[in-house]
């Protein structure tokens, strides 16, 4: 059983629409990741939560401990934002991904 | 701005070779992470190093891996006896405590023949 679990595996969307990506976990977590990993292959942590909201820019995050459920929103879509967009969850020092959301922003 | 530096970026290997990945931290970081993926599959965590020691290992780091600081900037992931399925992206990561945002290099692609 895949302990994280994004939604949608691809999203195409048109510039300036609102970003919805959803990530599910079963397992008990310190922490939740939100990771970005362009096209040439390099990740950037996006967020950190472990309640609540974070927002930075046209990003925000937001995670629901008793629903298990986290979400990344983009407002203004930009074809940059183009990339693959990963949960992750820290258990103790372990960290668990998901299989990613393929963003794709069309101008 | 300090950034995870990792090298070579990309490495090719005989099968049955040892290979060393290698990795410069954040300098004040604490914590260090390697993690691999294999060509259209996720991110999957190897091992995650503090205080000189391995502090959480995953069930794929099996005792042909290692890991190393040997002198208190680099870090290394060693393959001792490399096999065709090795061959992915390696990324390390460094976090100045554990419970923060890790940092990513940009990855070694390792391509085992």
């Amino acid at each position: 059983k895949n302990e994280v679990e994004q939604s949608p595996q691809n999203l195409t969307a048109q510039e300036g629409e609102f970003i919805t990506i959803n990530c599910s976990y079963s397992v008990g977590i310190s922490a939740l990741h939100w990771l970005q990993q362009h096209p040439g292959g390099g990740i950037v942590s996006l967020f950190m939560l472990s309640s609540g909201k974070k927002k930075h820019g046209r990003l925000i995050a937001t995670i629901n401990i008793q629903e298990k459920h986290s979400s990344l929103h983009i407002t203004a879509s930009h074809p940059r934002d183009s990339a693959v967009y990963i949960c992750a969850v820290r258990q103790n020092n372990d960290m668990r991904f998901g299989a990613g959301t393929r963003l794709t922003v069309k101008p | 701005e300090p950034e995870v530096t990792q090298t070579p970026s990309h490495q090719v290997t005989q099968m049955g070779q040892e290979v060393i990945l290698r990795c410069v931290p954040i300098s004040n970081h604490l914590y260090f992470y390697w993690y691999r993926q294999i060509l259209g599959q996720k991110v999957e965590f190897l091992v995650s190093f503090y205080n000189n020691e391995i502090s959480e290992k995953s069930e794929i780091f099996d005792d042909q891996f290692s890991v190393e600081r040997p002198d208190g900037s680099n870090f290394t992931l060693k393959i001792r006896s490399t096999k065709l399925e090795d061959s992915a992206m390696y990324f390390c990561a460094s976090s100045p405590v554990r419970e923060s945002e890790a940092f990513f290099g940009q990855g070694t692609r390792l391509t085992v023949v």
